[in-house]
């Protein structure tokens, strides 16, 4: 079954900690996104990638970082530089050949400070 | 930047009744798209609609764009208990980049 899996579903960080979420998929996609979502709020992008070894910020990258070593995998590290950083983290991928193609989102991680 | 702004915030309606949602947006598009995001879970895409057409329909779905007032609505007919959940629009300039209103909480009561 194709999808996209992000890990783990909770996270608690402490005061100066950095902390990774996973995101990986299996749909063969060139692309993939990191979302912050805030209660009641739309999505905001962090960080996207459209190809291996590449990634761009997005609209509110500053605390966050990115890398991309494989097509698989875009894992985002939220760093002791973002201080607000609770929230929801989606990401979500897309085969990237054409603008503006819909977008398949994993299930989220819910990221809290301890 | 948030672009899409939809309305109206939160909606409450009776099992197989119609729901309308709306959005707007500010500058010019590539495609429009609708996604439901149920409580605590990613979002699905539902339907995209090209800055060319101006309507179209999925199932019990229906979507209308309108670029010269930059506006959208969806409509979900005879609505079920399963359809509660929140309905974003999100809108494709010239990058790959979506971008995002801030939902529609949609409550569907038995």
């Amino acid at each position: 079954d194709g999808g996209i899996t992000q890990s783990p579903k909770y996270l608690f960080r402490k005061e100066g900690q950095n902390v990774t979420l996973s995101c990986e998929q299996n749909l063969n996609h060139d692309a993939m996104y990191w979302y912050r979502q805030d209660p009641g709020q739309g999505l905001r992008l962090i960080y996207y990638s459209q190809i291996v070894n590449d990634f761009q910020k997005g609209d509110i990258a500053e605390g966050y970082s990115v890398s991309r070593e494989k097509k698989e995998s875009f894992p985002l590290t939220v760093t002791s530089a973002q201080k607000n950083p609770t929230a929801f983290y989606l990401c979500a991928s897309n085969s990237g050949n054409r603008v503006g193609q819909p977008q398949h989102f994993g299930d989220g991680t819910r990221l809290s400070i301890l | 930047s948030q672009q899409g702004e939809e309305d109206p915030q939160a909606l409450s309606i009776q099992e197989g009744e119609n729901a309308t949602m709306n959005c707007s947006y500010k500058t010019s598009i590539n495609n429009l798209q609708w996604y439901r995001q149920n409580s605590g879970r990613g979002l699905v895409h539902l339907i995209l609609i090209r800055s060319n057409e101006r309507e179209k329909h999925s199932g019990r779905l229906r979507v209308t764009l309108d670029t010269s007032k930059k506006s959208s609505s969806l409509l979900i007919t005879a609505s079920r208990a399963a359809d509660t959940a929140s309905y974003f629009c999100a809108t494709v300039g010239g990058a790959q980049k979506l971008v995002f209103g801030q939902g529609t909480r949609l409550t569907i009561n038995p």
